[in-house]
């Protein structure tokens, strides 16, 4: 299965340790989101890019967040100095120009205390 | 992208068809319904998405009224596989390459 995967699945981390989180696309997609959800609600877009743009920034990516895609496929997402409001799941997704849907991985679960 | 309104959480016996409805009164013409499902632990999963006409697919049904101000998503024969949020969101694009607004969905609990 050649689906999207991030790694790690689960971070525990200390408040204002810096973390990152990886995803890696489905290899010919050229879209990249991130999202983030928290307990009961649902996913709240990040951040995405077209090959290794970032065309869009939530107002919900505070300056401590920041996003790469260098290449046009991998993406990482850092959180510097976290707070325990950070504690959420971080989802990516990627899709391709030809399709309508977006695939998204399992997410990445941090905890922050 | 027009707003949704679902019931928060709903209910299924095994087997029996589950029908999820969603209000979208303020769709424009050219909006679709999508929707999605998120399993327990795991990322979003696409279902079934319209324009205007109803629409089926291995998954499910999507029905849609004719002034499009609010559908119906429907799961035939459903398991206790299917119990997930459910997710209606209305966007202006027939591609996968927008992002995606969640609401806070329908919680379907399936039971034997």
């Amino acid at each position: 299965d050649t689906g999207v995967s991030q790694d790690p699945r689960h971070k525990i981390t200390k408040r204002g340790q810096n973390v990152t989180f990886r995803c890696d696309p489905i290899s010919e997609h050229n879209r990249l989101y991130w999202y983030r959800q928290t307990l009961g609600q649902g996913p709240e877009f990040l951040t995405y890019f077209q090959n290794e743009a970032q065309l869009e920034k939530s107002r919900l990516l505070s300056d401590r967040f920041s996003a790469e895609r260098p290449k046009g496929s991998f993406s990482t997402l850092e959180i510097q100095r976290t707070e325990q409001g950070d504690s959420a799941m971080y989802l990516c997704a990627s899709s391709s120009p030809l399709d309508y849907e977006q695939y998204f991985g399992p997410g990445t679960r941090l905890t922050v205390t | 992208d027009a707003k949704t309104t679902q019931p928060p959480s709903m209910d299924c016996a095994e087997g029996r068809a589950a029908n999820l409805p969603c209000n979208h009164s303020t769709i424009s013409g050219n909006e679709y319904v999508y929707w999605y499902r998120q399993i327990h632990s795991q990322g979003p999963q696409y279902i079934i998405h319209g324009l205007k006409n109803n629409e089926t697919n291995e998954m499910a049904s999507l029905i849609i009224t004719e002034d499009r101000k609010s559908s119906t998503l429907i799961l035939p024969h459903a398991t206790l596989r299917d119990t997930a949020v459910y997710y209606c969101i209305v966007r202006a694009s027939n591609s996968g390459n927008t992002p995606l607004v969640f609401g806070k969905g329908t919680r379907l609990s399936v039971i034997a």
